[in-house]
């Protein structure tokens, strides 16, 4: 069974700071893997994806995420916060067979401080 | 471009009521989901489609009934809402499979009373 664990429901840093969002899956295949973000009143929105190939991924906004099967993590990161990047975020995991699961753990909000 | 829409925005029910919820998507999309949001629980899937005149149940499935009879239309339908159905529901389609992007409507929030 697939399951996504993000740690830490809020997070708060202050603008310019370092942001990471941390993401650990389960899987019994090997995963595709997701951030998603979502800006208040909103839809969610694509941030990046990990498929196959390069286990280090970018993505819009300045945001990445690195796949590291041994520790089964797929944190999202970024250098620099910017006010704009308040949102919550969502990270995914599917599976490569035919199984039509996205899993989304539960997000974490990121609060920008001034 | 609209890409996926919504209707309507917001509602309230009272117990036992019935709705239909409207998803349209001009992205000429294969498959399409609904999605409820709940505080702590991230996003779960309702049902979903592969294609016109197809639907398949998903990880909540219970109290719901959804149709796919055009391929730009998908319909949730609460025949006789209960307060465990309170939340925010969403909408997405992707070209052609869970792996691909999602698309993501703006959401309808219900109340059920």
């Amino acid at each position: 069974a697939q399951s996504v664990t993000q740690l830490g429901s809020h997070v708060s840093v202050s603008e310019g700071a370092l942001v990471l969002l941390r993401c650990n899956y389960s899987s019994s295949v090997p995963p595709y893997l997701f951030w998603y973000v979502q800006y208040p009143n909103q839809g969610l929105q694509l941030l990046l994806k990990y498929t196959t190939g390069a286990t280090l991924v970018k993505g819009i906004n300045g945001f990445e995420a690195e796949f590291k099967k041994s520790e089964t993590s797929f944190h999202l990161t970024k250098p620099s916060a910017h006010m704009s990047d308040a949102a919550e975020y969502f990270c995914a995991v599917s599976r490569m067979d035919s199984s039509y699961k996205l899993i989304f753990g539960s997000g974490t909000r990121l609060l920008v401080r001034p | 471009n609209a890409g996926v829409t919504q209707t309507p925005k917001f509602r309230v029910l009272k117990t036992g009521q019935s709705m239909t919820l409207l998803c349209a998507q001009d992205m000429n999309h294969e498959y399409m989901y609904w999605y409820r949001q709940d505080p702590g629980m991230g996003l779960r899937l309702i049902h979903y489609s592969v294609g016109e005149g197809t639907t398949a149940k998903g990880e909540v499935p219970d109290g719901y009934n959804v149709s796919r009879l055009k391929k730009q239309n998908f319909l949730l339908g609460l025949e006789s809402a209960a307060p465990s159905q309170t939340s925010v529901y969403f909408c997405a389609s992707s070209q052609q499979s869970y792996n691909e992007k999602l698309f993501f409507g703006s959401g309808t929030q219900l109340s059920v009373l």
